[in-house]
């Protein structure tokens, strides 16, 4: 049983486009995170939601809409994609904001834009 | 404003060969300190965590970390490496207790064994 999945796990598509990526936890957690992982591997937060409330919003393009429908999903939505989308971002999961300050991370999906 | 410092963005070792990763950060305040393990195609795991009291604090399969408040430091060491700790390693800090405070990452290292 996987506890943080997201989906589609690779994506492949034009400059322009608008693409989405679901994120689901069945931790029982009430945080959810989404987090970008360029090509050197630096890994930077770009949104935390609380019980389907925006805690983080990290200087993100507006291009970029998280959606919360409850607190066990966390879609990610992007609009007119472009170059420097490439790249891939994980969901991740915790209970309470920082209760023990673990996190649990999805396998990650890879966006290359072309 | 937080921020951590990964000295090294690649270590070779020699397997059973100790190793040590480096990890400073910077905070105003009092921190969480984190290390996370990435293994190829997968994503990010807690290797090990300071939150507080004894400052030297252990994983499951060998990993010790210990948090030096006055060096700002939370180096990450393993007495014997193996071929299957072969990874990215993520150091990462947190200030304490904000509701909108968030867990930042170092660039990584990676630990490359050699047979």
């Amino acid at each position: 049983d996987t506890a943080v999945s997201q989906t589609p796990k690779y994506l492949v598509t034009q400059m322009g486009n608008d693409k989405s990526i679901k994120c689901e936890q069945n931790l029982g957690h009430d945080t959810m995170y989404w987090y970008k992982q360029d090509s050197k591997k630096f890994l930077k937060i770009m949104f935390s939601y609380n019980n389907k409330e925006l805690i983080i919003n990290e200087t993100v393009p507006n291009r970029f809409s998280p959606k919360s429908p409850d607190k066990a999903h966390l879609n990610l939505h992007i609009n007119s994609l472009e170059l420097g989308d490439s790249a891939v971002y994980f969901c991740a999961s915790s209970q309470g904001v920082w209760d023990n300050g673990e996190l649990f991370f999805g396998e990650g999906s890879r966006l290359t834009v072309l | 404003a937080q921020s951590v410092t990964q000295l090294d963005s690649q270590v070779p070792v020699f397997e059973e060969a100790p190793v040590e990763l480096r990890c400073n950060y910077s905070s105003s305040v009092s921190v969480y300190l984190f290390w996370y393990v990435q293994y190829p195609n997968q994503g990010l795991q807690l290797l090990l965590k300071y939150l507080s009291g004894s400052t030297l604090v252990e994983s499951i399969n060998g990993f010790e970390a210990e948090f030096n408040k006055s060096q700002t430091s939370f180096h990450l060491r393993k007495p014997s490496v193996h071929i299957s700790d072969t990874a990215e390693y993520f150091c990462a800090v947190s200030d304490r207790g904000n509701r909108d405070d968030k867990i930042i990452f170092g660039k990584g290292t990676r630990l490359h064994i050699l047979p």
